[in-house]
């Protein structure tokens, strides 16, 4: 089936120290996938942090990244330098456009403490 | 700024009882969605919509109404809680161009 594995938490990480957090994917029923990833900080809902719709490109946002790898089914995300301020949940998702309602299935979160 | 609100933020309800948790939009999207969130599992899609008038079955619906009034206005209901229904509730609207969802801060639910 269709669904979304990442790194489980809790992660605690120091200041400015580097951050992966890993996500892999399974699309056995979509013909073009969309991955996400969304960020949740405390008392707050999810917000989109990137998004990448084309296999083999890059997204970027505020200093996180991530690459769509179609061979490897991967997504996962990375920061060089992590801030206290990136302490959040952390969900993958895979979306489904083909569907007309853009159909998503999330990972099940990481939640990221990074210590000053 | 587009946004997503839900009311109640906090709830608690007796087994048997009626819920009905509110979702307003400023977006003008078309497509909004309920989520539930529950420890140890991803966000699970319960119901979703087209537009105005429209209600779909999602991935988890049982137990779980929807109503979709207006373009802004998206409701869940439970029409006899239960304590498995006791979870954390999101509600997003769906931009058909972009892909992406904008979601609300979401809602507590506790069922005793």
């Amino acid at each position: 089936g269709d669904s979304v594995t990442q790194t489980e938490g809790p992660v605690t990480v120091s200041e400015s120290e580097s951050l992966i957090i890993n996500c892999t994917y399974s699309a056995t029923s979509i013909a073009y996938p969309n991955l996400f990833w969304y960020v949740r900080y405390p008392g707050e809902g999810l917000q989109l942090l990137l998004k990448v719709i084309t296999a083999g490109q890059k997204g970027s946002s505020r200093g996180f990244e991530a690459t769509y790898n179609k061979e490897t089914t991967s997504f996962h995300l990375q920061k060089a330098s992590v801030q206290e301020s990136d302490s959040a949940v952390y969900y993958c998702a895979l979306g489904d456009a083909n569907t007309g309602y853009q159909n998503f299935y999330f990972g099940k979160g990481t939640s990221l403490t990074v210590i000053p | 700024e587009a946004a997503v609100t839900q009311s109640p933020r906090n709830k608690v309800a007796v087994t048997g009882g009626k819920v009905t948790l509110s979702c307003n939009q400023t977006n003008n999207h078309n497509n909004m969605y309920w989520y539930r969130q529950d420890t140890g599992h991803g966000l699970r899609l319960i119901h979703y919509s087209y537009g105005a008038g429209s209600t779909e079955k999602g991935d988890i619906p049982d137990g779980y109404k929807a109503s979709r009034p207006s373009q802004e206005n998206f409701s869940l209901i439970l029409e006899l809680a239960t304590p498995s229904q006791t979870s954390v509730y999101f509600c997003a609207s769906g931009d058909a161009r972009t892909y992406e969802q904008y979601f609300g801060p979401g809602t507590r639910l506790t069922v005793l």
